[in-house]
């Protein structure tokens, strides 16, 4: 059971570059989550998901976009990256409900010069 | 809103006790415990629901305070293997799926 698959682990791009951070799950989870981790602010949910055709913001939307196809994807775009994007990147998904546990990835380092 | 942890970082001797504290301005419907060594993701600790409920886990327990929208994590008798940074996360009453989290806690056990 591979649970919540994130892809690429490591990526520097450079100011401007587009790039997309897969994000798959086999748990057939309905709710999919991205979160941005910098030292001292946490985990900060960027955008989620509580089933295929349905996505909303989270805490810090601006310059991120989603989409949500299938249960199984979640991909992140970052259409225009800048230096204030360099982070690690964790994807989370959990069974519907409010009450279930989230699973997060292995998280994605990006760095973007 | 993120939830408000505190303190913001504890510094232990190997067996010491401590108190890690996650509060709220909204009303909330689940809080969750995670740690986080560093360089990993997250790890599921436990979850209280609305309801005042207090659960364990080995030396590790919580508490659920819903009328103040405060839950504590208590971690006994602590372990080398306890240090890492505790998040905690909420998820609020009014129907929004969203889990967010606080800045979290760095705990550091010396031997």
């Amino acid at each position: 059971n591979a649970g919540v698959t994130q892809t690429p682990k490591f990526q520097v791009l450079k100011t401007g570059q587009s790039m997309t951070l897969q994000c798959a799950q086999d748990m057939n989870h309905e709710y999919m989550s991205w979160y941005r981790q910098d030292p001292g602010m946490g985990l900060r949910l960027i955008h989620y998901s509580v089933g295929a055709g349905i996505t909303d913001q989270g805490e810090v939307p601006n310059g991120y976009n989603v989409s949500r196809s299938t249960t199984e994807d979640f991909p992140l775009r970052l259409l225009s990256a800048a230096p204030s994007q360099t982070s690690v990147y964790f994807c989370a998904s959990r069974a519907g409900g409010r009450g279930n546990t989230i699973y997060f990835g292995e998280g994605s380092w990006l760095t973007v010069v | 809103q993120q939830p408000v942890q505190s303190p913001q970082a504890v510094i232990l001797r190997e067996g010491e006790d401590a108190v890690i504290n996650c509060s709220s301005s909204k009303a909330l419907y689940s809080v969750h415990w995670y740690r986080q060594k560093h360089g990993e993701a997250p790890v599921f600790l436990m979850i209280l629901l609305k309801g005042g409920e207090q659960k364990g886990h080995d030396k590790i327990s919580a508490s659920f305070n819903e009328k103040k929208q405060q839950s504590s994590l208590y971690l006994t008798a602590s372990q080398l293997s306890y240090s890492g940074t505790y998040f905690c996360g909420t998820v609020g009453e009014g129907g929004s799926e969203k889990l967010v989290f606080g800045k979290g806690t760095k705990l550091t056990v010396n031997p």
